[in-house]
């Protein structure tokens, strides 16, 4: 049973736009909630978190919004830049971490 | 810091051999995680440690696989014996759980294993 499911294996963006990428989880337990970053060849990196007690968070050209209700998560990328492209792992945790299978983010020049 | 640290960064076995994946955790880190990556099912937590104890393994796949973690800056993953479906990224990973950072972890480059 897959509890945190990132439902787009890819998601093909230009450059200089907006980048969204999606997360549903199932677990109303889960209290705080992250986005890695992963280039081939490498472990994911941390990118951005946010705890269920807020419902956005901003980083520089990141920003997370969390719907509690719909047991939604997105990562807005703003403007998308080449380096960007990669792959972007969702992640939710309780006690442990469950993390959804990735986007696949391409960034076209 | 070196970050984590895993080893072999490749590995290529044979059916039926033994494997041995090692990992070095962050200095001050109190946890660690086991992972393993496959196109078919991402990112799937094996097992986490906390302070060198075994805390969840209900991810491992089989008996065939085990974890040890005998002190705070070396754990192993083992399968034995290896089949060709245990092929797959395996990545270990690190944090420090208690701090308001507790749930962001630490990733090693990982190892790829191939068995043919």
């Amino acid at each position: 049973d897959q509890q945190v499911k990132q439902n787009s294996p890819s998601l093909s963006v230009q450059e200089g736009r907006i980048s969204i990428l999606n997360c549903d989880y199932t677990n109303s337990m889960f209290d705080y909630f992250l986005w890695y970053k992963k280039y081939p060849a490498e472990g994911p990196t941390f990118l951005i978190s946010i705890s269920s007690i807020k419902d956005k968070n901003e980083d520089g050209r990141f920003t997370v919004f969390l719907n509690k209700s719909a047991k939604h998560l997105s990562l807005h990328i703003v403007p998308s830049q080449p380096g960007d492209s990669a792959v972007y792992f969702c992640a939710a945790s309780e006690y442990g971490v469950v993390f959804g299978q990735g986007t696949r983010l391409t960034i076209n020049p | 810091d070196a970050g984590v640290i895993q080893s072999p960064r490749h590995e290529v076995t044979e059916m039926g051999q033994e494997v041995t994946l090692r990992c070095k955790p962050i200095s001050g880190h109190n946890s660690l995680f086991w992972y393993r990556q496959t196109m078919m099912r991402g990112l799937e937590l094996l097992i986490y440690f906390n302070n060198n104890v075994p805390i969840d393994d209900s991810g491992m796949p089989e008996d065939r696989f085990s974890a040890k973690m005998p002190n705070a800056s070396f754990s192993t993953l083992k399968i034995q014996p290896s089949e060709p479906r245990d092929s797959a990224v395996y990545f270990c990973a690190s944090s420090f759980v208690g701090g308001l950072a507790g749930y962001e972890q630490y990733f090693g480059p990982g190892t790829r294993l191939t068995v043919t």
